[in-house]
């Protein structure tokens, strides 16, 4: 069964920490990796990976893509209680028509 | 915020009957989306809609039907309304087939089946 998995599934962290987040994931014809954050409603896109080992950077914002062993991470440097969100992670398959997302990951950061 | 609106935002249904979702897509954009969000889960893909066709369906039953029209907007239609249902359905739209890293999300509609 195609599928994503996420970890940790909640986390809570202090301002200025710095927090990685993983993703894992089982499917067949894998396109592309994504990355988003979900405050309230609407996910907003983070990033896409498709290539494995190619740093991808925004801010203090940065995923990295590991296609051999099927994974990716998130990481987040001096975290802000702004960053507290739902950080989910899909992946893109089947040449495109198929899209499954993780559970997500529940960030806190406290001031 | 994003281009893509829904409608209705908040809706309350009982078990048995059929409701119609819409989504309005951001201008440029040919490719629908739908999500089903459970709450504490992440979005489940129900189907996608390119130029008017179903382009893909996740592991949906066929009461969850699903319509784009010339305009692009799209609709998404539920039968038989069960309680595992309630759920917030997002809607995002895209530009071009299959390409969905561009899409953006609308801000939901949040179905409560009683």
């Amino acid at each position: 069964e195609d599928k994503v998995v996420q970890s940790p599934l909640s986390l809570v962290v202090h301002e200025g920490d710095t927090v990685t987040l993983n993703c894992s994931y089982e499917v067949t014809n894998f396109r592309s990796l994504l990355w988003y954050k979900q405050e309230k409603k609407a996910p907003t896109f983070l990033f896409m990976l498709t290539s494995s080992g190619i740093e991808k950077k925004s801010g203090r914002l940065s995923s990295i893509l590991d296609k051999k062993e099927l994974f990716s991470i998130l990481n987040i440097t001096a975290t802000q209680t702004g960053d507290s969100a739902v950080y989910l992670c899909a992946v893109e398959y089947n040449y495109g028509q198929n899209f499954v997302f993780g559970p997500g990951t529940r960030l806190s950061v406290l001031p | 915020e994003t281009g893509v609106t829904q409608s209705p935002t908040h809706l309350i249904k009982t078990r048995g009957q059929q409701v119609t979702l819409r989504c309005s897509s951001q201008s440029g954009h040919n490719t629908v989306s739908w999500y089903q969000q459970a709450l504490g889960q992440g979005p489940q893909f129900i189907f996608q809609y390119y130029r008017e066709e179903e382009n893909g369906r996740g592991n949906f039953p066929p009461r969850f039907s699903g319509l784009q029209f010339p305009n692009y907007s799209s609709e998404l239609n539920v039968n038989a309304l069960e309680l595992d249902d309630s759920a917030l359905y997002l809607c995002a739209s895209s530009q071009g087939q299959g390409v969905t890293y561009e899409q953006y999300f609308g801000p939901g509609t949040r179905l409560t089946v009683t």
